[in-house]
């Protein structure tokens, strides 16, 4: 079945970027988000990406898709304190309602 | 104010007792999910549902029910709850799939 993998954990100090990575499986992805959830919120779409795209840039976010190896990263540039948080990869098909969650990558910003 | 409530926010109860756990949204969405949430797992949907008496299983459906009677509301039903049913759930809407989806504070529910 279709399937999405982040890496655990990222700690970053202030100021620099950060990079947050995710593989999918499913060829037939049509969208992919980031999502960020602070402790004991609920999620928030950072932004998404069309399967048809390589890269979409939001301010200090920057999403970069490599449709070919199923690899989705997003960038914060000028990382704060405060985007300290679990960020989400999540993928959905065209055929499909369904949303695909990773497991979630805790990043720490050091001041 | 456009938003996602969900009550109970905590609920506590024992193996089997029926439960409802309510979710309405004010933004005139077609689309709405419910998720729950576990360490290490991440996100996982339960049930979705693309516009009224139109719902489908998401990822993990088994022992919950959903209706979706009127457009902004979408209970999620556990009619008879085990203790692996112990997470932390979200309600989620939006326009369609494609849009943002705005999430509910959650529910953390611990079944006994």
């Amino acid at each position: 079945g279709e399937d999405v993998e982040q890496s655990l954990f990222l700690s970053v100090r202030e100021g620099d970027s950060s990079v947050i990575n995710c593989t999918y499986t499913d060829s037939s992805s049509t969208y992919l988000y980031w999502y960020k959830q602070e402790p004991g919120a609920g999620l928030q779409l950072l932004t998404y990406i069309f399967s048809n795209m390589d890269m979409k840039q939001d301010q200090r976010l920057t999403v970069l898709l490599n449709k070919k190896d199923k690899h989705l990263s997003l960038r914060i540039a000028d990382t704060q304190t405060g985007d300290s948080a679990i960020y989400f990869c999540a993928e959905s098909a065209d055929s499909s309602y369904k949303l695909i969650f990773g497991s979630g990558t805790r990043l720490l910003v050091r001041p | 104010e456009a938003q996602v409530t969900q009550n109970p926010r905590y609920l506590i109860t024992v193996t089997g007792k029926k439960l409802t756990v309510t979710c309405s949204q004010n933004m005139n969405h077609e689309y709405m999910s419910w998720y729950r949430q576990d360490p290490g797992l991440g996100l996982r949907q339960i049930y979705y549902s693309m516009n009224v008496e139109v719902t489908d299983k998401g990822d993990v459906p088994e022992g919950y029910k959903v209706s979706r009677k009127e457009k902004r509301n979408f209970p999620l039903i556990l009619e008879s709850p085990s203790p692996n049913q112990t997470s932390l759930y979200f309600c989620a809407s939006s326009l369609s799939l494609g849009d943002t989806q705005y999430f509910g504070p959650g529910t953390r529910l611990t079944v006994l």
